[in-house]
């Protein structure tokens, strides 16, 4: 079945640490992958997508590649923020699935000393 | 900004309660959703909607059930509140795209955190 699994937390970092969360998936053929970020007391919001091998998502200094070798899509920033401090989610959509639903892994929360 | 609003941010009810979670969103989105969100095992879909009157199944929909008699209104029900639903509920919404990999774009509400005693 299509499933995601990414890194447990809490990752803590220091300010201007450089981030990797680790997210990989299973999947028949080429799923649509994204990263969503959950700020406190707030509601998802999506944070970057890749729909294809090799693409590269970014957003806000945060960067995904979308690696069908290594069915990976693991999350990086250079230089992290206190203001970065968040529960991050990868998902992604199965292929040619006409029912709109997103498939998450458990999230990693991220906190940032200043 | 598309806003999704859900009616409570916290909730506290006792077993066997029905339970109404509402959830409104003001950009006339066709497709809703119901997620729970829990430690460790990320957010599961409960019950989804592709428009008005209409709604499917999720991963998760046992002990729920939903109504959208309006296209800005989904409601969650509990129909007999039981402890293992005390969960972080998110709404969701959505317009209908044709293309699947643009469907991305869900807009979340902030949560209702439901406890059941």
């Amino acid at each position: 079945g299509n499933s995601v699994t990414q890194m447990e937390g809490p990752v803590t970092l220091s300010e201007e640490a450089f981030l990797t969360i680790n997210c990989t998936y299973t999947a028949t053929g080429y799923p649509s992958l994204f990263w969503y970020v959950q700020y406190p007391g707030e509601g998802l919001q999506l944070l970057l997508k890749a729909t294809k091998a090799d693409d590269k998502g970014s957003n806000k200094g945060f960067e995904a590649t979308y690696r069908k070798e290594t069915t990976s899509f693991h999350l990086e920033k250079g230089s992290v923020q206190v203001s970065d401090s968040a529960v991050y989610f990868c998902a992604l959509t199965p292929p040619m699935d006409s029912s709109y639903k997103l498939i998450f892994g458990s999230g990693t929360r991220l906190l940032v000393r200043p | 900004d598309v806003k999704v609003t859900q009616s409570s941010r916290y909730l506290v009810k006792r077993t066997g309660e029905k339970v109404f979670l509402e959830c409104v969103q003001d950009m006339d989105h066709e497709n809703m959703f119901w997620y729970r969100q829990d430690p460790g095992l990320g957010l599961r879909l409960i019950y989804f909607s592709y428009d008005v009157k209409m709604k499917e199944k999720g991963d998760i929909p046992e002990g729920y059930s939903v109504s959208r008699e309006k296209k800005e209104r989904f409601s969650l029900i509990l129909e007999s509140a039981s402890t293992n639903q005390t969960s972080m509920y998110l709404c969701a919404s959505r317009n209908r795209d044709t293309y699947f990999a643009t469907n991305e774009k869900l807009f979340f509400g902030s949560g209702t955190q439901l406890s059941v005693l």
